[in-house]
């Protein structure tokens, strides 16, 4: 079965900080990954999307992410975070193939210090 | 605009009285799917849908139940709401063609309290 495993519940950044995010996880074959924002109050939207070729992958609001095949990881990074980057972040892998049910992660709490 | 709505966007009601919350899509998306999120816990599938008359029980289908009668709606019943099922509940739809690495879009959640 596949698994999403985010280790980190909470980050704290200050203003202007790079960001890096962890996302590991499970699966046999090839995975299709996402990175997912909510912001208070919202719903969840989608920053990025891996699914085949160039391992880096650029998102909007100025996130990117790099699958990593060999350490099963999918993370998310910013160069330079902004206040209204403070979020809850999700990671969510379905199969290439087959059921396309996806699985999430449990989130990480980011917080900005100005 | 492409969107997926909920109603309502917030509800409190007793234990025991029978509820439902709307979800509807206007994407012409197969799949549709009720997550529930609480702190420490992040998203868990209730029961998805991958086609109209087509459902199945998610991750903690418990005390819930859907239909799918028509492509764009997916409304979530709670028949008798008990205190544990205060949550905050979001729907999402997405294509649902076998190998594609189509997104989930997700509605703006419904944050239910039941006393």
């Amino acid at each position: 079965a596949q698994s999403v495993t985010q280790p980190d519940i909470h980050i704290t950044v200050s203003e202007g900080a790079s960001l890096e995010l962890r996302c590991n996880y499970s699966y046999g074959a090839t995975p299709y990954l996402f990175w997912y924002v909510q912001s208070p109050g919202q719903g969840l939207q989608l920053l990025l999307k891996y699914f085949s070729g160039d391992t880096l992958v650029q998102g909007i609001k100025g996130f990117e992410a790099e699958f990593k095949r060999s350490q099963s990881s999918f993370n998310l990074r910013k160069p330079s975070v902004h206040w209204s980057d403070a979020a809850e972040y999700f990671c969510a892998v379905r199969s290439a193939g087959g059921s396309y049910i996806p699985t999430f992660g449990r989130g990480t709490s980011l917080i900005v210090h100005p | 605009e492409a969107q997926v709505t909920q109603n309502p966007r917030y509800l409190i009601t007793v234990t025991g009285k029978k509820l439902t919350v709307t979800c509807s899509q206007n994407m012409n998306h197969e799949y549709m799917s009720w997550y529930r999120q609480d702190p420490g816990l992040g998203l868990r599938q209730i029961y998805y849908s991958m086609n109209v008359e087509v459902t199945d029980k998610g991750d903690v289908p418990e005390g819930y139940k859907v239909s799918r009668k028509e492509k764009r709606n997916f409304p979530l019943i709670l028949e008798s709401p008990s205190p544990n099922q205060t949550s905050l509940y979001f729907c999402a739809s997405s294509r649902g063609r076998q190998g594609g690495s189509y997104e989930q879009y997700f509605g703006p959640g419904t944050r239910l309290t039941v006393t």
